[in-house]
């Protein structure tokens, strides 16, 4: 099992420039999330999807869009890349209903985005 | 709302003293209590959770944590730290609603220098 994978790695955008982050598990998870990591400020959540079709804004989602393409595959895209989105974007995926889960979160490697 | 503080944003200890990072929550009901390891440039990884069982918990790599809900903590702590020790550290909380809900909140993290 690959768990949860991430591409691209790192990412060099300029202002103003588009771009969708991948995001693929294989876990046969139900939810999935979008984090951000910024120093001093552990992770927050952008976006989260409980199951194939649905979508929710988590604490920061200003600024992003998602899409739960399948169970296995949830996308974020920066329509409009500005200088403040410069940070580690995690993906992560869980079955919080699952006996024993307590949505404990498995997470990707992460995507290093600079935005210039 | 959940909040979770973890006292020290950066630790140093010596290869082979006692390694203690300390996390405090706020929750009105029976928690769920995670810590979470980030090595350099790779994802989380759980190294224990608390879900109402036994308080003192033990996870990989040597780490354990005491849950005390007199305290609302839930420190970890390994009795002889190696240089592999050297990561972030996140502590999380949720309940089980929350969880149920996809709902994890996360500490600003506590990053680990370990001097030979």
């Amino acid at each position: 099992n690959a768990g949860v994978t991430q591409t691209p790695k790192f990412q060099v955008l300029k202002t103003g420039q588009s771009m969708t982050l991948q995001c693929a598990q294989d876990m046969n998870h139900n939810s999935m999330y979008w984090y951000r990591q910024d120093p001093g400020m552990g992770l927050r959540l952008i976006y989260y999807s409980a199951s194939e079709g649905t979508t929710d804004k988590g604490e920061v989602p200003n600024g992003y869009n998602v899409s739960r393409l399948n169970k296995r595959e949830f996308s974020l895209r920066l329509e409009s890349a500005a200088p403040s989105q410069t940070s580690v974007y995690f993906c992560a995926s869980s079955d919080p209903l699952a006996r024993g889960a307590y949505n404990e979160q498995f997470f990707g490697p992460g995507t290093r985005l600079t935005v210039l | 709302a959940q909040s979770v503080t973890q006292l020290g944003s950066h630790v140093s200890v010596s290869e082979g003293a006692l390694v203690l990072l300390r996390c405090n929550y706020s929750s009105s009901v029976p928690p769920y209590l995670f810590w979470y390891v980030q090595y350099p440039n790779q994802g989380l990884q759980l190294l224990l959770k608390y879900t109402s069982a036994a308080t003192l918990v033990k996870g990989i790599n040597g780490f354990e944590a005491e849950f005390k809900k007199s305290e609302t903590s839930f420190h970890l702590t390994k009795p002889s730290a190696h240089m592999s020790d050297a990561a972030e550290y996140f502590c999380a909380v949720t309940t089980p609603a929350r969880a149920a809900g996809n709902k994890l909140t996360f500490g600003g993290g506590t990053r680990v220098l370990v001097k030979p």
